[in-house]
């Protein structure tokens, strides 16, 4: 079974401040996906990353593909409350369409 | 709005009960998921339909069934549920192409066993 750990589990920031949240794994991924979801609703995609060392930017978020395609990590500069959520990285492998998930980031941005 | 509608929203039954969980996508897509989703665990894919083959976590216990009568409606049938299958269940959908693909969720179906 291949994992993918997150970290932290839980963060509680003030507005403004800057973030980085980590997936890591042992195994190799042939694409990585982040996800926020809120409060009673889905999951719902905010990138997916495919090449090892790629850098993807959402307006004041930073996603980047670690070289060997094992890691990626989440970066939010000058949070916002409307950033509360939890964040959930995944996994593809080339054995087909199953996504290993990630435990999830629970962040928190006060105003 | 996601393209992947999930009813009920909200579920309660009682242990004898049989119910059914409903899920349609409007993506065109080749895939449909159901994932199970409890406080403190990892999200647990439980069923795939992907190119009319159907895969299964063993793990899943036999009181869950699911159904996919085509490519855009999936069911996940309950029957004698235990107090512990309470959680959010999550349909999803993908279009297959290659290796990896992206999944799009629907808002989830909160199930709550009494």
């Amino acid at each position: 079974t291949q994992l993918l750990e997150q970290s932290p589990q839980f963060l509680s920031i003030q507005e403004g401040e800057n973030l980085t949240v980590y997936c890591n794994s042992s195994s190799v991924f042939s694409s990585l996906q982040w996800y926020r979801q809120e409060p009673g609703e889905g999951p719902v995609l905010l990138v997916t990353v495919v090449t090892g060392g790629e850098v993807k930017k959402l307006k004041r978020l930073t996603f980047q593909f670690g070289d060997a395609r094992k890691d990626s990590s989440l970066h939010i500069t000058a949070a916002q409350t409307g950033d509360t959520g939890l964040y959930l990285c995944a996994g593809a492998h080339n054995a087909g369409n199953m996504l290993t998930f990630g435990g999830g980031t629970r962040l928190m941005v006060k105003p | 709005e996601t393209g992947v509608t999930q009813t009920p929203r909200h579920l309660v039954m009682g242990m004898t009960n049989k119910k059914s969980l409903k899920c349609e996508q409007h993506l065109g897509h080749n895939a449909m998921y159901w994932y199970k989703q409890s406080a403190k665990k990892p999200l647990e894919l439980m069923f795939v339909y992907s190119l009319e083959e159907r895969v299964e976590n063993n793990s899943v216990p036999s009181r869950f069934s699911p159904e996919c009568p085509n490519s855009s409606h999936l069911f996940l049938h309950l029957h004698t549920l235990q107090p512990e299958d309470s959680a959010l269940y999550l349909c999803a959908s993908s279009q297959v192409i290659g290796s990896g693909n992206t999944i799009y969720f629907g808002e989830g179906s909160w199930l709550t066993v009494v």
